[in-house]
């Protein structure tokens, strides 16, 4: 079995202060982690995904996630938050057996001007 | 770029009425998958297809079914829509050569009254 959990529903940062956004999983398999972003009125877009090459792994929008096996966590970070990264973010897990995804329960991020 | 379709943004429908939500995908991915999102509860699995004619249940199966006659094509169909239902109903097509990364439709928001 896998599971997601996100640690926070809501955070708040100002513009221009660091961004975390934090992801713990579990499955019995190695995993497949992702992250996801939701804006307003628009579809799921892929931010990164780890497939077990590279622990730090970078996205779009300079975004990057951290895999740490021995706390199985996925953090999501971003050095410095612009008012465009307000949004929806979903930490996804897959794993071997079963091809869906399973998903977290979002965090939402607010960005203060 | 993958292209996942939705055939409708938003549909009203009275309960008790037989609801299809249509989905194509273009890029020959063999796996596609129907997720409801609720808020604070993140996208729950309905159902999902990794070939023509066949599905499994995912984890909020009751209430819906599903069909895939075509690759490309995998229809979710409430039976008798009940006012639990409103929600938003996402899809979603993958395929195992790109890691399981799932391009997802803009979505349909379901209401019914």
């Amino acid at each position: 079995a896998q599971s997601v959990t996100q640690l926070d529903s809501h955070v708040s940062v100002s513009e221009g202060t660091p961004v975390l956004l934090r992801c713990n999983y579990s499955s019995s398999y190695s995993p497949s982690l992702f992250w996801y972003v939701q804006h307003p009125n628009k579809g799921l877009q892929l931010l990164l995904k780890y497939t077990s090459a590279a622990t730090l792994v970078k996205g779009i929008n300079g975004f990057e996630a951290e895999f740490k096996k021995s706390e199985t966590s996925f953090h999501l970070t971003k050095p410095s938050a612009h008012m465009s990264d307000a949004a929806e973010y979903f930490c996804v897990v897959s794993g071997t057996g079963r091809r869906a995804l399973t998903f977290g329960s979002g965090t939402r991020l607010q960005v203060q001007p | 770029d993958v292209k996942v379709t939705q055939s409708s943004r938003y549909l009203v429908k009275r309960t008790g009425e037989k609801v299809f939500l249509e989905c194509v995908q273009d890029m020959d991915h063999e796996n596609m998958f129907w997720y409801r999102q609720d808020p604070g509860l993140g996208l729950r699995l309905i159902y999902f297809s990794y070939d023509v004619k066949m599905k499994e249940k995912g984890d909020i199966p009751e209430g819906y079914s599903v069909s895939r006659e075509k690759k490309e094509r995998f229809s979710l169909i409430l039976e008798s829509a009940s006012t639990n239902q409103t929600s938003m109903y996402l899809c979603a097509s993958s395929t195992t050569r790109q890691g399981l990364e799932a391009f997802f439709g803009q979505g349909t928001r379901l209401t019914v009254v």
